[in-house]
């Protein structure tokens, strides 16, 4: 069956640096865009970034641009998204998404808890 | 950025009667490419989001067919016709036409 699992999330200073992963399997990775969403905890949803499935095609939201880098690893199946200077409002739970972004996405993962605190 | 507007935000109701959330746009969602990226999604307590509808009314497999969805230009319907306890939690509307792609502010239902 379809997985996507997210990883990497934890504890991080202001300022910081984190890499999230995300691993896919039980369908055809390469074939889909893939994409990153991300909930402060009891608030709402932020679409971040996607990525196309041959990379040729990414996009930021503003609130992340110049600090997330989204990147994916066909040969593994993976998703990455490289944080850079967190915030304390980058504080969320972090969740991979995937095919048919512009329709919602069908598959999402269980979510990464991310914290940005000092 | 297309602002997602939903109402109400919290709907109490009671088990075997209908249900029903508003979500309007602040701009047109017909894409280029003639679609509307009008879609509702269900997060339960404690799990991730789930898509129940895309494209304004077309049901996710799986979804049950008590849920349906309509609408056109920049206001859209989700309705369920007998609400169980199983749908108690969060939906909200979600439009993939305008980059950034944006969510509703979410609407809680919960059981009398």
């Amino acid at each position: 069956q379809v997985q996507l699992v997210e990883s990497g999330g934890g504890l991080v200073k202001p300022g910081g640096s984190l890499r999230l992963s995300c691993a896919a399997s039980g369908y055809s990775f390469s074939d889909y865009y893939m994409t990153w969403i991300r909930q402060v905890p009891g608030k709402g949803l932020e679409w971040l970034a996607y990525i196309s499935g041959s990379s040729n095609s990414i996009v930021y939201a503003d609130s992340v641009k110049g600090r997330f880098i989204i990147s994916r690893d066909n040969a593994k199946n993976s998703l990455y998204l490289q944080m850079n200077s967190l915030r304390d409002e980058d504080t969320a739970v972090y969740y991979c998404a995937s095919r048919f972004i512009r329709a919602g996405a069908d598959y999402w993962g269980q979510g990464t808890l991310v914290t940005v605190s000092s | 950025d297309v602002v997602m507007t939903q109402s109400p935000l919290s709907l109490p109701v009671t088990l075997g009667q209908p249900a029903s959330i508003s979500c309007r746009s602040s701009q047109g969602l017909v894409y280029s490419d003639g679609n509307t990226y009008l879609n509702w999604f269900q997060q339960r307590p404690g799990q991730s989001p789930r898509r129940l509808i895309y494209k304004v009314s077309t049901r996710d497999s799986g979804v049950p067919d008590r849920f349906s969805g309509s609408g056109s230009g920049t206001d859209f319907t989700l309705r369920i016709s007998r609400v169980e306890a199983e749908d108690v939690g969060v939906y909200y509307c979600m439009q993939g036409t305008h980059w950034p792609f944006t969510f509703g502010p979410g609407t809680k239902v919960d059981i009398k």
